[in-house]
């Protein structure tokens, strides 16, 4: 079955980065766009960005230009989400998310990944 | 402060209908899709309804969606204590060229 599958918690100093993977599997992998949405403790979604597999193109929200990255590695069908510069309200969970399309609805989500950020 | 606009909290007893209420603007839910998620409690969101009225397979008919203007909303019949959870809108945004989301509304079974 279609699956995304993320890396374990991290806990990290301000300032600090953090690299969270998404690995796909069960579909081609160039045939899913992955966005990535976290969630603050006790908060709702906020939407982060969008990475095309297939070529690698990427698209961020406007609030996360300049620190956040998103990659893949076709290789090993895996989705990267890395952000920079953390502040302590940079602690969430974050989720990676497919879509057939860019303009379809998520399906399937990861199982999130917490990452704390504290000094 | 969410771009779309939904009631923090929900209520209804067992076999009631409810309904949720998402609010927007023009470039939003005024010329996109709706989208509606479910979170239960501890877990990844769920995608409920798509394209604003569609349910994915496996998504039980309990579940509706529609939209009028710059509001949407998401309808339950039926009511089931395993209903209890938070349900997210969301719906891509032309001005700010990304997905956006409601707050986020709770919904509790009496």
């Amino acid at each position: 079955q279609v699956q995304l599958v993320q890396s374990g918690a991290e806990v990290k100093k301000p300032g600090a980065s953090v690299k969270v993977s998404c690995k796909a599997s069960g579909y081609t992998f160039t045939s899913y766009y992955i966005h990535w949405v976290r969630q603050a403790p006790g908060q709702g979604l906020e939407w982060m960005g969008i990475i095309n597999p297939s070529g690698g193109s990427t698209s961020y929200a406007q609030k996360f230009q300049g620190r956040v990255t998103m990659t893949r590695d076709t290789s090993t069908s895996t989705v990267y989400m890395a952000l920079s510069s953390l502040r302590s309200e940079d602690t969430a969970v974050y989720y990676c998310a497919g879509s057939s399309t860019a303009g379809g609805g998520f399906d399937p989500w990861g199982q999130g990944t917490l990452v704390t950020v504290s000094s | 402060q969410s771009v779309l606009t939904q009631p923090p909290s929900a209520s209804g007893t067992p076999g009631q209908r409810v309904s949720i209420s998402c609010s927007g603007s023009s470039s939003n839910i005024g010329s996109n899709y709706v989208y509606w998620y479910q979170q239960l409690p501890g877990t990844a969101p769920k995608l409920l309804i798509y394209r604003t009225n569609q349910r994915p397979s496996g998504v039980p008919d309990q579940f509706s969606g529609s939209k009028s203007g710059t509001s949407a909303s998401l309808a339950i019949s039926g009511l089931r204590s395993e209903d209890e959870a938070d349900y997210y809108c969301a719906a891509w945004d032309d001005s700010l060229s990304a997905w956006v989301f409601g707050g986020g509304t709770k919904l509790t079974v009496l």
